[in-house]
């Protein structure tokens, strides 16, 4: 059973950090892209950052661009999201989600965790 | 960039009812749309992809349509599952994704 399972988030200030994970189990990790995709309160979905299987390809949205690092651990079945400089419009439920690029759709979604920006 | 956007913005509609929402973009994008579920709190759920392929697991009542610029999303018969809020994804050849505002669809 595919299970992608976001732990990392919380409560932090403005303009400090926090590292999100995702842990895959019940796929092939290295065969897939992965994304992150947030949901602030009440609003619609925004594409974070998606990254290649073999992290030879990166890109980030505007909004967070600089400021978020994807990165992926493929020994670990893990895929990370650093953020730094964070806002209060930051504040959103984040996903990981599986990438089926010969689709160009994301499969696989995982329960998202919850990061708020407050002082 | 491509833009995408849904309408309407909310819909209410009895159960039984034929439903369609529609997606536009901004520019042609060909066939690379997918459509996905969200109920509040959870996680969504792809229901088609390519614009009209049924993800696999997903009920035959759904249906999607269109190519280039305009795609619609249809339900031939609504379910007391079925509602929930539904958005439209565009993922281009570098994986970036625009998802549409969402269509909430709810019980009128």
């Amino acid at each position: 059973e595919v299970q992608l399972v976001e732990s990392g988030g919380g409560l932090v200030k403005p303009g400090g950090s926090l590292r999100l994970s995702c842990a895959a189990s019940g796929f092939a990790f290295s065969a897939y892209g992965m994304n992150w995709v947030r949901q602030a309160p009440g609003k619609g979905l925004e594409w974070v950052s998606c990254i290649s299987r073999n992290s030879a390809y990166i890109n980030y949205a505007d909004s967070v661009k600089g400021r978020f690092t994807i990165s992926r651990d493929n020994a670990k079945n893990s895929l990370y999201l650093q953020m730094n400089s964070l806002r209060a419009e930051d504040t959103a439920v984040y996903y990981c989600a599986r990438d089926v690029v010969t689709v160009a759709a994301s499969d696989y979604w995982g329960q998202g965790t919850l990061v708020t920006v407050s002082s | 960039d491509i833009q995408m956007t849904q309408s309407p913005s909310t819909l209410s509609a009895s159960v039984g009812e034929r439903v369609t929402i529609t997606c536009r973009a901004s520019q042609s994008i060909s066939s690379w749309l997918a459509w996905y579920q969200q109920k509040p709190g959870k996680a969504p759920k792809l229901l088609i992809y390519k614009a009209s392929t049924l993800q696999s697991g997903v009920p035959s009542r759904f249906s999607g349509s269109g190519s280039g610029t305009e795609f619609t999303l249809a339900i031939s018969s609504l379910q007391p599952d079925d509602f929930a809020s539904y958005y439209c994804q565009h993922e281009d050849g570098y994986s970036r994704s625009t998802f549409g505002p969402g269509t909430k669809v709810d019980i009128k």
